[in-house]
């Protein structure tokens, strides 16, 4: 199986830059495709898709989160960070099919 | 709007069984994969099992810790998933979330979630 690897938590201040990292065990891109995505989960609910394909922004997700990365590494950034997106993310990915995935997640808090 | 919502979930002995259900709707049922990924209390996820669509011949994954334990179906034609769960552990109490499996391996939508509590 693809071990994704994240860091359990990072503190953030509001307004500022969070940066999420995702390491996996092997690469998880084919030519021009990378299989990793994101999502966000909130304390009491569930997960939501936020980025496919590590770059790419989910339906109605808004703009200050972005995503990058290839092969065995992968960021999450929101900038500026709001007090609505103080959650846990994780990172999934899709290139073993149809083993799919997730990281540990990672709580991210504020300063 | 995509609206998934699950049920069947309880507490249940070790050994015992449960089926969970979910229903779709809100999009073309037929055209999507289907799966069950379960959150342990204070953990991540993990996905359990998935189910194609009638175009990939229903194929399905279930991960190493439920093989020949659990046994996901869906019917089409009522747009609902099930997940059969037999010979239940502790290890198994855990949420249970419905999601719609996206082209790319993606879960693009989840339901609420159904608690399974296993214990004595």
């Amino acid at each position: 199986d693809i071990v994704l690897t994240q860091s359990p938590a990072l503190a953030v201040s509001l307004g500022q830059r969070a940066t999420i990292s995702c390491r996996a065990s092997q690469s998880v891109s084919i030519s021009r495709y990378n299989l990793m995505h994101w999502y966000q989960q909130k304390p009491g609910q569930q997960p939501k898709l936020l980025i496919y394909r590590a770059s790419n922004l989910a339906s109605g997700i808004p703009a200050r989160f972005s995503g990058s990365g290839s092969g065995t590494d992968f960021t999450l950034t929101i900038n500026p960070v709001q007090a609505d997106d103080i959650a846990t993310y994780y990172c999934q990915q899709s290139r073993e099919s149809p083993m799919y995935t997730f990281g540990a997640g990672t709580k991210l808090e504020l300063k | 709007e995509v609206q998934l919502v699950e049920s069947g979930g309880g507490l249940v002995q070790p050994k015992g069984s449960l089926k969970l259900s979910c229903a779709a709707s809100g999009f073309d049922f037929n055209s999507y994969g289907m799966s069950w990924v379960r959150q342990a209390p204070g953990k991540g996820l993990d996905l359990v099992a998935d189910i194609s669509s009638k175009s990939y011949n229903y194929a399905t994954y279930y991960a190493d810790s439920v093989k020949d334990r659990f046994t996901i179906s869906r019917d089409d034609s009522q747009s609902m998933v099930y997940l059969q769960m037999d010979n239940l552990k502790t290890e198994d109490t855990a949420l249970y979330y419905c999601t719609v499996l996206g082209r790319t391996g993606t879960f693009d939508y989840w339901g609420q979630g159904v608690m399974v509590t296993v214990s004595s």
